[in-house]
């Protein structure tokens, strides 16, 4: 069984550009999430999809969008970037219909801005 | 207010001798808990979750955790660490939300394992 798929694993932008990153989730799960991994700020919920509707955002600016298509994939977008935007984003996915649903991660993908 | 606390930044420890990465919780909800490890420079892993079934839950490569709901803790253990086991380990609760789930993280426990 695959896991969750995330693409392009490694990416350099320049400020202002804008950035779009894929995920694939597990077979049979409805429930993708996004978070972004700083070393100073540790692991943030950016948001969650399910069933193509967002059900669940962080708080981060209107720069971070996401969306979520009929098989399940997501993608999330940053415009304008800035040089704090370098992160790791790491996807997840999980069935998403009870808080007890193991959410599983994929490998993330490394955006740096310069 | 719901959180996740892991009470050590870093644990060190020698190969061989036991782990202890604490984990402390606050909800008012029967939450979901999980352990996970991240290796550098990968995504991360489950080694373990907590479902309201068995207190005590076994995972992979020999770690466990205790789910004591009286000190709201789920504290992660292996009795002989080894050297592979060097990574950062982060605590996540799940609750019902409005119109779905809360995910939240601790702040994550990096260990490092000495020969």
């Amino acid at each position: 069984k695959a896991g969750v798929t995330q693409t392009p694993r490694y990416l350099i932008k320049t400020r202002g550009q804008q950035v779009t990153l894929s995920c694939s989730p597990i077979s049979g799960h409805r429930s993708v999430s996004w978070y972004q991994q700083t070393p100073g700020q540790g692991l943030q919920f950016l948001f969650e999809y399910f069933s193509e509707t967002q059900r669940n955002k962080g708080n981060f600016p209107g720069r971070f969008s996401g969306r979520q298509f009929s098989n399940s994939r997501s993608e999330m977008n940053v415009s304008t970037l800035e040089l704090g935007d370098s992160a790791l984003y790491l996807c997840a996915s999980s069935f998403g219909g009870s808080s007890g649903n193991t959410i599983y991660f994929g490998e993330g993908s490394w955006l740096t801005v310069v | 207010a719901q959180s996740v606390t892991q009470l050590d930044s870093h644990v060190s420890v020698s190969e061989g001798t036991p782990v202890l990465l604490r984990c402390n919780y606050s909800s008012s909800y029967s939450p979901s808990l999980f352990w996970y490890v991240q290796h550098p420079n990968k995504g991360l892993q489950l080694l373990l979750k907590y479902t309201s079934a068995a207190t005590l839950v076994k995972g992979i490569n020999g770690f466990e955790a205790e789910f004591k709901k009286s000190e709201t803790s789920f504290h992660l253990t292996k009795p002989s660490a080894h050297m592979s086991d060097a990574a950062e380990y982060f605590c996540v609760v799940i609750l019902p939300f409005t119109g779905g789930f809360k995910t939240i993280f601790g702040a994550g426990t990096r260990l490092f394992v000495k020969a």
